[in-house]
């Protein structure tokens, strides 16, 4: 089993839906990232979370550390957010490195 | 701009052939990797380096090398030992504590 779970591993939408992305993991964590590849397969940094929420634009991430699960939300989804969206841990285990473990990713794609 | 540069974009190579991917970064990132990606699974850990000099290996370093002569490159070297190579490679760095940033990657293909 995965130490990073994300579902679902594919999501279709139609521009203007709300998505929700999870993510799941079994580690304890000092940080949790959400980032988002591109047909090309550059990735982007979107969120860095210890605790609570951040909101940027549209996009909205979530942690609960308890529960060792976190959401990315998508608000007015717009084809332009189609993409892969891929949760990462760094785990208390990482000593002092910012090593990460991936999840396999979520596969948006939003519809006109 | 600060950022992370991998070149080239698409790579072919032989069997038998060794290669070097370049990464360079200009945000003075004291730490730097290098992930492998392959379809259906999460990027995994090849080696990586927190300091000049230093480098660890990560998950599956067998049939790879890597060099950091300077804070700023880390470039690395796929070689004939590696039995799979055809990956994209992605390269990473990052200032403790403060977040990744990512190359745009280099696809290699054996044939």
């Amino acid at each position: 089993k995965n130490e990073v779970e994300q579902s679902p591993q594919n999501l279709t939408a139609q521009e203007g839906e709300f998505i929700t992305i999870n993510c799941s993991y079994s580690v304890g964590i000092s940080a949790l990232h959400w980032l988002q590849q591109h047909p090309g397969g550059g990735i982007v940094s979107l969120f860095m979370l210890s605790s609570g929420k951040k909101k940027h634009g549209r996009l909205i991430a979530t942690i609960n550390i308890q529960e060792k699960h976190s959401s990315l939300h998508i608000t007015a989804s717009h084809p332009r957010d189609s993409a892969v969206y891929i949760c990462a841990v760094r785990s208390l285990t990482s000593y002092n490195t910012d090593k990460l473990i991936f999840g396999t990713g979520t596969r948006l794609q939003v519809f006109p | 701009d600060g950022g992370i540069t991998q070149s080239p974009k698409y790579l072919f190579r032989k069997e038998g052939q060794n290669v070097t991917l370049s990464c360079e970064q200009n945000l003075n990132h004291d730490a730097m990797y290098w992930y492998r990606q392959d379809p259906g699974q999460g990027l995994r850990l090849i080696y990586y380096s927190q300091i000049v000099n230093d480098f660890q290996k990560g998950d599956i370093a067998e049939g790879y090398s890597v060099s950091r002569e300077k804070k700023e490159s880390f470039p690395l070297t796929v070689t004939s030992a590696q039995k799979n190579p055809t990956a994209f490679y992605l390269c990473a760095s990052s200032l403790q504590g403060w977040g990744y940033t990512f190359g745009s990657g280099t696809r290699l293909t054996v044939v």
